[in-house]
């Protein structure tokens, strides 16, 4: 499967530091990934939706502020958490689409492929 | 509201048994499925992905899929404690839709 490589895998900061984690796709271009985050034995939950060249798109309930997106190029998502406090200690995962599948000829909507995650811990 | 349900777990089924996992969804236009793994502190890995209704195999795992009745589920066969993990459904619909995930069936595999 198609590989998206996340950085770091783990972080531990101070509260009120800032933590920038980024997302790289290795051997395909996305034009989307996808930010996710996860809280200790529940589900995984969209922040937000990240669109090269453009601002991404945010879920409702994600302040866009403290986290800030940037899409700069084809393969490069970054997600900075900015002035973290131990609230947002959490597991943050990226996601990229390597493309489209298709069914009776439709496109629809391709496999998702999952960064290797990473741990924040905010002191 | 889409809205992806699975059994939360655990399921506990013996080492070389079939473990049998289960997803409903309630967008009746959704056309991509997919099931994951997750091992506990690691991200979600693909396992499966069906489009058609029918049955998908691949090595112990087989994916069914019931668009009518709106339900999905995944197969392991010959069961191995290495099999235990979180499953995660996810169902999308066209082009570059996100997914909606479900909050996954943890299954235990005893040796």
């Amino acid at each position: 499967g198609a590989v998206v490589s996340q950085h770091p895998s783990r972080v531990i900061c101070k509260s009120g530091t800032s933590v920038k984690i980024e997302c790289r796709s290795l051997d395909f271009q996305a034009t989307t990934m996808f930010w996710y985050r996860q809280f200790p034995k529940q589900s995984l939950m969209l922040m937000a939706t990240s669109n090269e060249g453009s601002k991404a798109t945010y879920e409702q309930g994600v302040e866009k502020d403290k986290f800030l997106i940037n899409h700069a190029s084809l393969t490069l998502s970054t997600l900075t958490v900015t002035s973290a406090h131990p609230e947002d200690s959490s597991f943050y995962i990226c996601s990229a689409r390597s493309g489209l599948g298709s069914s009776g000829g439709a496109s629809v909507t391709g496999e998702l492929f999952f960064g290797e995650g990473s741990r924040l811990t905010v002191l | 509201q889409k809205e992806v349900e699975q059994n939360s777990g655990p399921l506990s089924v013996p080492e070389g048994a079939i473990a049998s996992l289960n997803c409903t969804y309630s967008d009746r236009v959704s056309q991509s499925f997919f099931w994951y793994r997750q091992y506990s502190g690691k991200s979600p890995e693909l396992i499966m992905s069906i489009y058609s209704n029918g049955d998908k195999e691949d090595g112990r795992f087989t994916a069914q899929l019931n668009k009518a009745s709106q339900y999905v589920s995944l197969l392991i066969r010959d069961s191995q404690p290495s099999d235990s993990a979180t499953y995660l459904c996810a169902v999308g619909n066209s082009g570059y839709s996100t997914l909606t995930f479900g909050k996954g069936t943890m299954l235990l595999v005893s040796p």
